[in-house]
Order: C-alpha cells, then sequence, then structure tokens
C-alpha cells in the first residue's frame, strides 16, 4: 500500500461547492478501484467503484474518473453538504493478488457551512 | 439487515497481554478480511478468508498474530504477547462472494497498548 505519514492532506470547501479529491494509485495492473469515506470512529464505507475498463462512473453526486496513463483517480463531488465531511480513501483490487483492498492515501474534506 | 459488527469496539491491552478480536460478518457473506489501521494512515490488509478457509495471511505481520474462521461465519484475530507497536485500529469487512468486490466493512475495534 502507499503507507503516508500522520499528516492527512486536506481539502477545505464551502458548503454547496464541487469537490475534487485526487489518488494516485500504485499498480497499473489493477482491475478495480473503489472509494470509501471514512467518518471518525467508523469504519470505510463503500461509495462508488470503478472498473478498470472504464474511464468514468457517475453516481448520486459523485463521479469518479479513472486516468490509466498516469494511475490516477479522482472522486469529484457535487454541490458538497457538512455531512461529506469525513476522510477519503481510494483502494485498489488486483484480481490475480486475491481479493485484498490496497488503500492509498487518505485526504481529509472539510465542508465549512 | 445488520452490517458488519466488530467487539470488543475499544481495548486496552497491558504490553505483554493476549488480546481476541471479533467480527461477525454480513450474514451469508462468503469472503472475509482483516485489515490493520495505524492512525492517520489507510487501512492495511493483514488476511483473508473464503469461507473457513485461510487464503492469504501474507498481511500479519509477526507469527504473534493468528486468525480464524472455523465454521465459515464469526472470526477471531488474536494477538499474542502484545507490543506497543500493536496499538491501531482493526477492521474487519466482508463481501459476498469470492468474485464480488465490494467489501462492507464494520466499525472496528480500536486496541491501545500500554
Amino acid at each position: 500500500g502507499e503507507s503516508v505519514g500522520l499528516h492527512l492532506p486536506t481539502l477545505s470547501v464551502q458548503e454547496g461547492d464541487n469537490s475534487i479529491i485526487n489518488c494516485a494509485y500504485s499498480n497499473s495492473a489493477s482491475d478495480y478501484f473503489i472509494w470509501y469515506k471514512q467518518e471518525s470512529g467508523k469504519g470505510p464505507q463503500f461509495i462508488i467503484d470503478i472498473r478498470s475498463n472504464m474511464d468514468k462512473r457517475q453516481g448520486q453526486r459523485v463521479t469518479v474518473l479513472l486516468n490509466k496513463t498516469v494511475k490516477h483517480l479522482s472522486l469529484q463531488i457535487a454541490a458538497t453538504q457538512p455531512g461529506d465531511s469525513a476522510v477519503y480513501f481510494c483502494a485498489e483490487i488486483t484480481y490475480n493478488q486475491g481479493g485484498k483492498l490496497i488503500f492509498g492515501q487518505g485526504t481529509e474534506l472539510s465542508v465549512k457551512p | 439487515g445488520a452490517g458488519v459488527s466488530q467487539s470488543p469496539r475499544y481495548k486496552v491491552a497491558k504490553r505483554g497481554q493476549d488480546v481476541a478480536l471479533r467480527c461477525d460478518p454480513i450474514s451469508g457473506h462468503v469472503s472475509l478480511f482483516w485489515y490493520q489501521q495505524a492512525l492517520g494512515q489507510g487501512p492495511e490488509f493483514l488476511t483473508y478468508f473464503q469461507n473457513e478457509a485461510q487464503l492469504d495471511k501474507s498481511g500479519l505481520p509477526s507469527d504473534r498474530f493468528f486468525a480464524e474462521r472455523p465454521e465459515g461465519s464469526v472470526s477471531t484475530l488474536k494477538i499474542q504477547r502484545t507490543q506497543q507497536e500493536d496499538s491501531a485500529v482493526y477492521l474487519c469487512a466482508s463481501s459476498l462472494s469470492a468474485h464480488k468486490e465490494t467489501q462492507y466493512f464494520g466499525p472496528g475495534t480500536r486496541l491501545l497498548v500500554l
């Protein structure tokens, strides 16, 4: 995994603005990518996923973009709300390495009312 | 239905003590995973079960860590002779089948070793 130090990158946005959270993943052979949201004291919560043969997927208020050329994943949140404040992690799965999730660097999203 | 549950939610242990952490996956979920999350970091894989078979234990940091899932449902992660560096949140996740990738996480057990 891509372990980082104790200081998570932080993104601060105003309520109602759009948020973009970025992630660089490690394995060009990864087959599947997931974004998780983790609130304080809770386990990661599934938000949206995308397979490696896609470059974009949309959900409710969220969009994931995948750029395999530069091994980059992004999560876009439309009309960000205070309830979106949390730490966001990207994760990848490589099928020939089993089903384990490899988590990337987290980003702390802070939404100001 | 109920999600993944874990117990205890918090555990304080003296260095050298043994601890046992329990995970109740979503009913019917075949796959079960354990992860370790240090403060300020993303979860890191420990071990994986498909039913009662432990198929991957490559992430267990030492032979003091042991996991089991004897009947293919509830799983226990045991840490023997705990050390301060074992302090972390231990997360359990389950998924419907070996080929269903969406993993649903429990709330975690926060372990503090003094």
